[in-house]
């Protein structure tokens, strides 16, 4: 049982390139989250997913798409990084909805855009 | 919109001492609340959940919070700090509207050996 998996764990880019982050989960959760952590900013929420096929908008989702075909899988992307997109991404998940469940979380992965 | 304050953005003490970090929250209705700890280089980890019943909780490593409904708040307390409790603690609030997770902005507390 792996729990939150997230893949890659570093990574650099150049501005305007693209990546896709894969966060893997096997825990049969219903929602997955995208979070962003910055100095001081703690963490906000990008997209989240309530379902197979469903996404949703978080507090910050300008600059990223994410596709949930699958269950277990939440996958974000960026179409074009910019520096200010550099940061820490974690994933989490949890059973149901936030009040009665708490969140799961991934190991992190750490982007860098040049 | 509901929001979560956490008062304190760095603390440093040395072992032994207590420890209380406060957190406050803005939202009128049914609230659940959380306390996760994240240790340097590592992901968020659940420290203690309050979803209903005593409003002191009991949590892993010796933390305890107390929900003061009337005072908004669930500060998390500890007796006796240890150096490996050096990390960044996140106060988080989940309300009965939405299905998302509102974090505080974090309290990295440093202790000193």
């Amino acid at each position: 049982n792996a729990g939150v998996t997230q893949t890659p764990k570093f990574r650099v880019l150049k501005t305007g390139q693209s990546m896709t982050l894969l966060c893997a989960q096997d825990m049969n959760h219903e929602y997955m989250y995208w979070y962003r952590q910055d100095p001081g900013m703690g963490l906000r929420l990008i997209h989240y997913s309530v379902g197979e096929g469903t996404t949703a908008k978080g507090e910050v989702p300008d600059g990223y798409n994410v596709s949930r075909l699958k269950k277990q899988n939440f996958l974000l992307g960026l179409e074009s990084a910019a520096p200010s997109q550099t940061s820490v991404y974690f994933c989490a998940s949890s059973h149901l909805a936030g009040s009665y469940n708490e969140q799961f979380f991934g190991p992190g992965t750490r982007l860098t855009v040049l | 919109a509901q929001s979560v304050s956490q008062h304190n953005h760095h603390v440093i003490l040395s072992e032994a001492a207590s420890l209380e970090l406060g957190c406050n929250y803005s939202y009128g209705g049914t609230v659940n609340l959380f306390w996760y700890v994240q240790y340097p280089g590592q992901h968020l980890q659940l420290l203690l959940k309050y979803f209903s019943g005593d409003p002191l909780v009991k949590g892993i490593k010796g933390f305890e919070a107390e929900f003061i409904k009337s005072k908004f708040s669930f500060n998390l307390r500890k007796p006796s700090v240890q150096w490996s409790d050096t990390a960044e603690y996140f106060c988080a609030v989940t309300t009965n509207r939405d299905d998302k997770i509102i974090f505080g902005k974090g309290t990295r507390l440093h202790i000193l050996p």
